[in-house]
């Protein structure tokens, strides 16, 4: 099962709108409305952010927000802020022996 | 909250066995999942148990690790065997929920080396 494919990096300054791109395949992101967004800072443990493609987990700033079209999926980040500095991965549910895969990471930074 | 231990220097070829004790919730009623990162590296989904019990590994683990649970210690558990430079990493342990990784652990030091 491949990774899921992601830009290596995206910037933006503050108060801009970034979005990052999640590519998969009809087996994954395409095949299913269960694409995950993690966001992780350094030295950190991974944060869930958006789930079921579009859903905010309780506690997560609507400045988040994630949508799917086919086989890719994004999260979009508007109002940029320092602290949103961070990598970011998509996860989907997948069709293969192994039922999760992850992307292969973003790192976003805030000019 | 999840608590993962158990990690820690060993040489290649060797076993070690990781823990996940949550608290909050029980382990039997949940699909519990393994996570790992290698230095640098990206996140990448070792290992998962459902509540019914099944059990799925990533291809490059698959034969040598095993994923299992004790309900009566809310406790998830990962037995590493034939350990090799390329396990060496971070690994979480989380909760998945709606197919989606909703509550992680802080994550334990593996290390593979002579």
């Amino acid at each position: 099962q491949s990774a899921l494919t992601q830009p290596a990096s995206v910037s933006g300054s503050p108060g801009q709108s970034i979005t990052i791109s999640c590519t998969g395949t009809s087996s994954d992101v395409g095949g299913y409305n269960y694409v995950s967004w993690y966001q992780q800072h350094p030295g950190k443990a991974p944060k869930l952010m958006i789930y079921e493609v579009s859903n905010r987990p309780s506690g997560v700033s609507n400045r988040f927000s994630g949508s799917k079209s086919g086989n890719t999926a994004s999260l979009t980040i508007s109002g940029l802020q320092a602290e949103d500095e961070a990598d970011y991965y998509c996860s989907s549910y997948t069709s293969s022996s192994h039922p999760y895969v992850f992307g292969t990471g973003t790192k976003v930074t805030v000019l | 909250q999840l608590v993962e231990s158990g990690g820690g220097l060993i040489q290649p070829g060797g076993s070690l066995r990781l823990s996940c004790a949550a608290s909050g919730f029980t382990v039997s009623s949940n699909a519990m999942s393994w996570v790992r990162q290698g230095p640098g590296k990206g996140l990448e989904w070792v290992s998962v148990i459902y509540s019914g019990g099944t059990t799925y590994y990533a291809d490059s683990v698959k034969g040598r690790f095993t994923i299992s649970r004790d309900n009566s210690k809310y406790t998830v558990y990962l037995q590493m065997n034939s350990l090799g430079a390329e396990d060496t990493a971070v690994y979480y342990c989380a909760r998945v929920n709606r197919a989606s990784l909703d509550s992680w652990g802080q994550g334990t030091l593996v290390t593979v080396s002579s």
